[in-house]
């Protein structure tokens, strides 16, 4: 599976924007880019995930490169809740993987009322 | 609220004990996904099921097997516990395409807690 970097942790202020960033330089053409979150006590949950154009839902956007070796996933009003580990992933769409999610460190973000 | 229930949410028992975690997926979920996480090795992908067949093998130790029956839940048996095996087990459930594939989201259950003394 294709490696992804992202920093340890991060902090913000409540009401404020968040741009969480994710190095993949060698992501392959058919990699998605997902990502995911995990609040204390629960299991991850799903956030967003794209391809090559910029993605937008009610949770965040996803803005990707245009060479596909990194991407920032944007909160743009980050509040108490939001405070959790962010994980940025490849899943490869064919192969052996079957979509399977692998999971690194991720970036503990901690928000300050 | 995933849809993904799972159960127990809390175990305690031995080493060399057996136990059962036991995943219900969504409704209409054809995936089911096994993830460990412990404290020192994050969270690491151990099976994927789809529609009652295994699909993919992660870093599963020959003493944890796992089955997804008829109904599509799946069950994941620990054997031999050691004190190692504490950990928190996830399951998480897709929306599959044909043969398994999914470049979609994975839904998680809120996962179940083993502690092995």
């Amino acid at each position: 599976d294709a490696k992804t970097t992202q920093p340890n942790s991060m902090e913000s202020n409540e009401e404020e924007p968040v741009h969480l960033p994710c190095n993949h330089s060698t992501i392959s053409g058919t990699d998605y880019i997902h990502w995911y979150r995990q609040l204390p006590s629960q299991g991850p949950e799903y956030v967003i995930h794209g391809l090559t154009s910029n993605v937008n839902n009610r949770m965040a956007s996803l803005a990707i490169a245009e060479d596909r070796k990194s991407s920032t996933l944007i909160l743009h009003r980050a509040t108490l809740r939001d405070a959790a580990v962010y994980y940025c992933i490849l899943r490869g769409a064919g192969g052996t993987s079957y979509g399977k999610l692998t999971f690194g460190q991720g970036t503990i973000l901690t928000v300050h009322p | 609220d995933s849809g993904v229930t799972q159960t127990p949410k809390h175990l305690i028992t031995a080493t060399g004990q057996r136990v059962t975690l036991r995943c219900s997926p969504r409704s209409g979920d054809l995936s089911v996904y096994w993830y460990q996480q412990s404290l020192d090795q994050g969270l690491q992908f151990l099976i994927h099921y789809y529609n009652g067949e295994e699909r993919a093998k992660g870093n599963i130790l020959e003493r944890f097997s796992a089955q997804q029956f008829p109904d599509l839940h799946s069950e994941l048996n620990l054997s031999s516990l050691e004190l190692g095996d504490s950990a928190l087990y996830f399951c998480a459930s897709s929306v599959a395409l044909a043969s398994g594939w999914n470049t979609g989201e994975l839904f998680f259950g809120e996962g179940s807690r083993l502690t092995v003394l």
